[in-house]
């Protein structure tokens, strides 16, 4: 079974500066794609950044990227110029690409953007 | 409708009775997940229906909860002889087709809350 583990429960950034939310996965798959999902106070989760684990390139979107070393199994995501809409728990997720497809969540990472 | 919607948004019950939580998921979307979010938690998978597939209920907690979906549309979570430790909101998302490498879409979720 795929297990993700997000090590850091809680996070703070100063307006405008840069952070990098932590995430590791395990798993026996080549096949598989990763997401982090961002969910706000209002509870609506949504998709910040996907990335298939056949690319190397990383996936970036606008402020967001990842940092992807698959041979360590590491997912982490980087918030530039961070804004204070951007507080809120981050989920890593990993989705299998095989017969199951079942996405697995980490228990999340709660981000907080002071001014 | 636009989106993946949850009824009802609140639920508050007395320990002992039944309870049912539905899930509406995008028009067309085959694949369709429950998740348990408690307090300040991550998420905990519950079942997962894809297309006309048996279900994979693995990460249901008990045999007090079941799901069904009917149509390969509507969802509905019953949870049955609630007890206090199953208040937390839970979750539904759908997706297009193979889950796994496809974004998930969620509704705003159902808090329960067994007093």
């Amino acid at each position: 079974a795929q297990t993700v583990t997000q090590s850091q429960p809680e996070m703070s950034v100063q307006e405008a500066e840069t952070v990098t939310l932590s995430c590791t996965y395990d798993t026996s798959e080549n096949n598989y794609y990763l997401f982090w999902y961002k969910q706000p106070p209002s509870r609506q989760m949504i998709l910040v950044i996907r990335q298939e684990a056949y690319k190397q390139q990383n996936a970036t979107e606008n402020r967001f990227s990842v940092n992807f070393q698959k041979a360590a199994k590491s997912f982490s995501l980087k918030i530039s110029d961070s804004q204070l809409g951007d507080t809120a728990m981050y989920f890593c997720a990993f989705g299998d690409g095989g017969s199951n497809y079942k996405l697995t969540f980490g228990k999340g990472t709660l981000l907080t953007v002071n001014p | 409708g636009a989106g993946v919607s949850q009824s009802p948004s609140n639920k508050v019950t007395e320990k002992g009775k039944d309870v049912e939580l539905r899930c509406d998921p995008i028009s067309g979307h085959t694949a369709l997940y429950w998740y348990r979010q408690s307090l300040g938690q991550g998420l905990e998978f519950l079942i997962y229906f894809q297309g006309n597939s048996a279900p994979d209920k693995s990460g249901l907690p008990s045999d007090r909860f079941s799901a069904e979906r009917t149509g390969g549309s509507v969802s509905t979570l019953t949870i049955q002889r609630t007890q206090q430790e199953d208040s937390a909101v839970y979750l539904c998302a759908s997706s297009s087709r193979r889950a796994g490498d496809t974004e998930a879409f969620f509704g705003q979720g159902t808090r329960l809350t067994v007093v």
